[in-house]
């Protein structure tokens, strides 16, 4: 599968917490994009990050981007109960492939 | 901000029945996608669109059609339902999906009996 798959499945922290879950594709990449999924609605758009990117930020989000090691992470700092979610990440290979992953749970305790 | 809006929130059809998602996009996107969302498959493209009147298979289109007769809206048509077409569909829209990403709906929730 040419995928990205998150790492871990599943987190649970409390909040106050910083939250990063990581994200693994194989093919060349154009951009990887991460998304949110709140229970039982469609997905939003986070944040995307170019090949020739690092790191990007976006509010209390961070992406950090290692083409060598096909790797992607999404680090959510100081973590609410609001940002309880799925969250996605999402290859766009050189082919202009576009594939979502299978997703990381996220669970921000009160 | 783009709005997409999907007709349902659930359904629940009958096997054999047809049955027609909807997805109404305000943003003038000429890019439009049906995607449906399974446990543990993630999200797997059904069809997509370019332009008016054009469609394009995805990864898994059997089992369904779509109809792209104005801009902003594009449907998703099960000609006969089965109960293996049970999922949450999500339509999405985009300006550029490679650039930009897309904006997605809140999804149909649909449930073949």
């Amino acid at each position: 599968s040419q995928q990205g798959e998150e790492d871990p499945q599943a987190l649970s922290i409390q909040e106050g917490e910083n939250a990063t879950m990581n994200c693994s594709y194989k093919t060349s990449i154009n951009n990887l994009q991460w998304y949110r999924q709140n229970s039982g609605r469609g997905l939003v758009h986070l944040i995307l990050i170019r090949s020739n990117e690092r790191e990007k930020h976006s509010g209390r989000l961070r992406v950090t981007l290692d083409t060598s090691k096909k790797s992607s992470s999404l680090l959510i700092t100081a973590s609410r109960a609001a940002d309880t979610a799925s969250y996605f990440c999402a290859t766009v290979s050189t082919g202009n492939q576009f594939y979502f992953g299978t997703g990381t749970s996220l669970t921000v305790i009160p | 901000d783009v709005k997409v809006t999907q007709s349902s929130r659930y359904l629940v059809k009958r096997t054999g029945e047809k049955v027609f998602l909807e997805c109404v996009q305000d943003m003038d996107h000429e890019n439009m996608f049906w995607y449906r969302q399974d446990p543990g498959l993630g999200l797997r493209l059904i069809y997509f669109s370019y332009d008016v009147k054009m469609k394009e298979k995805g990864d898994i289109p059997e089992g369904y059609s779509v109809s792209r007769e104005k801009k902003e809206r594009f449907s998703l048509i099960l000609e006969s339902a089965s109960t293996n077409q049970t999922s949450m569909y999500l339509c999405a829209s985009s300006l550029d999906r490679w650039v930009y990403g897309y904006t997605f709906g809140s999804g149909t929730r649909l449930t073949v009996v």
